[in-house]
């Protein structure tokens, strides 16, 4: 089956970065796009980005662009996002998420999850 | 960017009710639309797809439709375990916007 696990909590200083990973199993890796989706404490969820798991091409938000890198390393079918300088309103739970296509290949969704990733910015 | 408004923000409900939470996008969006329900402390779990195709193993008291710009998410029967905070989620344009959730408590 499907996992997505990600890599632990951090805790950065203002105008660090911050690069988590997304190691995935249990389907053809390359196949399928990986996004990326934060969560402030006690708010909704948030579109970052994602990337082409194949060819790694990569589609960011514009809030994000400039200072988010998302990558992947098919040999450990890892996926990757960097944030750079950090500030206080980046505190959240970061997630990635494996897109899904329905039987058409038109549709779209998110159909598996990593645990999350919580990102503290704190001086 | 599209905005997805979800109403109610907050609904009250009892085991056994029927709850309908609608999703209205900004501009059409076709039926490039899912539906997510999230526990505390969890990632959220994939319901809808596609608008109104229910997901591998999600049961089926949930069921969504609509198309354009309005959308509604129906739980025919709510369960215990249905308790949780709801966000649909456009994947017609970048970027992908949610809705800002609704929570459905325990009356």
């Amino acid at each position: 089956q499907v996992h997505l696990v990600q890599s632990g909590a951090e805790v950065k200083k203002p105008g660090a970065s911050v690069k988590v990973s997304c190691r995935a199993s249990g389907y053809s890796f390359i196949t399928y796009a990986m996004h990326w989706v934060r969560q402030a404490p006690g708010q909704g969820l948030e579109w970052m980005g994602w990337i082409n798991a194949g060819n790694g091409n990569t589609k960011y938000s514009q809030k994000f662009q400039g200072r988010v890198t998302i990558t992947r390393d098919t040999s450990a079918t890892t996926a990757y996002m960097e944030l750079s300088s950090l500030r206080s309103e980046d505190t959240a739970v970061y997630y990635c998420a494996k897109l899904h296509y329905d039987s058409s290949g038109y549709y779209m969704s998110l159909d598996h999850w990593g645990q999350g990733t919580l990102v503290t910015v704190s001086s | 960017d599209i905005q997805l408004t979800q109403s109610p923000s907050f609904l009250s409900a009892s085991v056994g009710d029927r709850v309908t939470i609608t999703c209205r996008a900004s501009q059409g969006i076709g039926s490039h639309l899912a539906w997510y329900h999230q526990k505390p402390g969890k990632a959220p779990n994939l319901l809808i797809y596609a608008a109104s195709t229910l997901q591998s193993g999600v049961p089926s008291r949930f069921s969504g439709s609509g198309s354009g710009t309005e959308f509604t998410l129906t739980i025919s029967s709510l369960q215990p375990e249905d308790f949780a905070t709801y966000y649909c989620q456009q994947l017609d344009n970048y970027p992908h916007t949610f809705g800002g959730g609704t929570k459905v408590d325990i009356k």
